[in-house]
């Protein structure tokens, strides 16, 4: 059974830069999945970040595009979250997640680590 | 991308059958058999509960079903139970190449 566990600072400065790790375990990183990015701002919904094949392909939201980067690490079977600049609004429990994808489905997050707070404040 | 449209509650005694609606648009929910259903308990992680629209991962319990029609689609939780009472969200893949959650809806057992 896929485990992901995320890990990284807790609190950002304002206009600093947010980064987090994922650690995977129990799959292949290099597997026929995607691993993706979500967070929960504060008593909100769920917003999707991006995500990143083992190959380093990566699609990000619109919205996030500019200020995102998702990088994959295959040799320590882990993928990265880099967010700058931050603002209070970037305030959420982030979660890493498994996106499943093989020959018979796809398009769906399976796995989730248990999210990690992120508070950006000075 | 705007997010998927969810009513922000819905509420069922025990025992009752309830339906949850996520409506999107031709760009997302109209055109893919991608939506799938999260569950989340305060303080918890969301699990999956449904995918490719009508698809019960094993462990689910087979109360939970889904469908489409159109831009809409929807989870039925049937027989609801106190453990039921929970957030549920809805997602679709995209014509983007990205994905879009529900606005999320509060699920309250009487």
């Amino acid at each position: 059974q896929v485990q992901l566990q995320e890990s990284g600072p807790g609190l950002v400065k304002p206009s600093e830069t947010l980064s987090l790790t994922c650690a995977v375990s129990g799959d292949s990183i290099s597997s026929t999945h995607w691993w993706s990015w979500v967070r929960q701002p504060p008593g909100k919904g769920l917003e999707w970040i991006g995500e990143i094949f083992h190959s380093g392909i990566t699609h990000y939201n619109p919205s996030l595009k500019s200020r995102v980067t998702i990088s994959v690490d295959n040799s320590k079977s882990q993928f990265s979250l880099r967010l700058t600049p931050v603002t209070a609004a970037d305030t959420a429990v982030y979660y890493c997640l498994r996106t499943y994808c093989d020959y018979t489905s796809c398009f769906y997050f399976d796995s989730w680590g248990q999210g990690t707070l992120v508070t950006v404040s000075s | 991308q705007s997010a998927l449209t969810q009513p922000a509650s819905v509420s069922g005694s025990p025992g009752q059958s309830i339906t949850i609606s996520c409506t999107g648009t031709s760009s997302d929910v109209g055109t893919y058999n991608a939506v799938s259903w999260y569950q989340q308990h305060p303080g918890k992680a969301p699990k999956l509960m449904i995918y490719d629209v009508n698809k019960r991962p094993s462990g689910v319990s087979n109360r939970f079903s889904g469908s489409k029609s159109g831009n809409t689609a929807s989870l039925t939780i049937s027989g609801l139970q106190a453990e039921d009472e929970a957030d549920y969200y809805c997602s679709s893949y995209t014509s983007s190449i990205t994905y879009v959650f529900g606005t999320g809806t509060k699920v309250t057992v009487l």
